[in-house]
């Protein structure tokens, strides 16, 4: 099975600040690569697909980018909503994996 | 508006059975697969198993293989997990998610998701 690797597992970052956070893939998953936000108590929510592309509805300040085994989802600036946690998600191969989750506060 | 909504919060005892359910409305319910994910209390998302109700085809994680039944009644646009006998360590938050296919892209990933149902299991 793929394994998923989130960094860092938390931040902590001010209002307006560029955050990044990566995700690394065993092996080779191409493009197929999806993050999601969650909030306490609810689903996670797509933010981006195919490594890129960004889902309808989702702020343009949100943005991925990699291929093959390194990813990176990047806020360009930080906005007092944007805390939760994120996951990214493999979709490569059967059973999907996700990382194990980066927390992202507000400072 | 596509909707998942999923049935109430269960407390059960070990060796209990359970099955909880996710009911589409919005779209054609028949045309998209539908997973189940599992969160544990203050843990990640961990992917269980897929239907499509569409031909009921279902796909397992090895990890849940054996230990939960998804199934599907495409008549009334729900999906189920259910659970034959119940343990601690199946208390959880489970969700279920549509999986929408990219054709551009090529590439699936879960555009809607439900609530999530909470099951705790204690005796």
């Amino acid at each position: 099975d793929i394994q998923m690797t989130q960094s860092p597992s938390s931040l902590s970052a001010s209002v307006g600040d560029r955050v990044t956070i990566t995700c690394r893939a065993s092996q080779s998953i191409s493009s197929y690569l999806n993050w999601y936000q969650q909030k306490a108590g609810k689903g996670p929510k797509v933010l981006i697909y195919a490594a890129s592309s960004l889902q309808s509805g989702v702020p343009s300040r949100f943005s991925g980018s990699g291929s093959g085994t390194d990813f990176t989802l990047t806020i360009s600036s930080l906005q007092p909503e944007d805390f939760g946690i994120y996951y990214c998600q493999e979709s490569y191969s059967i059973p999907w994996r996700f990382g194990q989750g980066t927390k992202v506060e507000i400072k | 508006e596509v909707q998942l909504v999923q049935s109430g919060a269960e407390v059960k005892k070990p060796g209990e059975s359970l099955k909880i359910s996710c009911k589409g409305s919005g779209y054609n319910f028949t045309s998209y697969w539908i997973a189940w994910v599992r969160q544990m209390p203050g843990k990640g998302l961990e992917w269980m198993g897929i239907i499509y109700p569409g031909d009921s085809d279902i796909r397992y994680s090895p990890s849940f293989q054996g230990q939960v039944t998804i199934s599907a009644d495409k008549s009334i646009s729900t999906a189920y997990l259910q659970w034959s006998s119940l343990k601690a360590s199946d208390t959880a938050m489970y969700f279920c998610a549509r999986e929408e296919y990219s054709n551009g892209r090529s590439a699936y990933y879960f555009d809607y998701w439900g609530q999530g149902t909470l099951v705790t299991v204690s005796s």
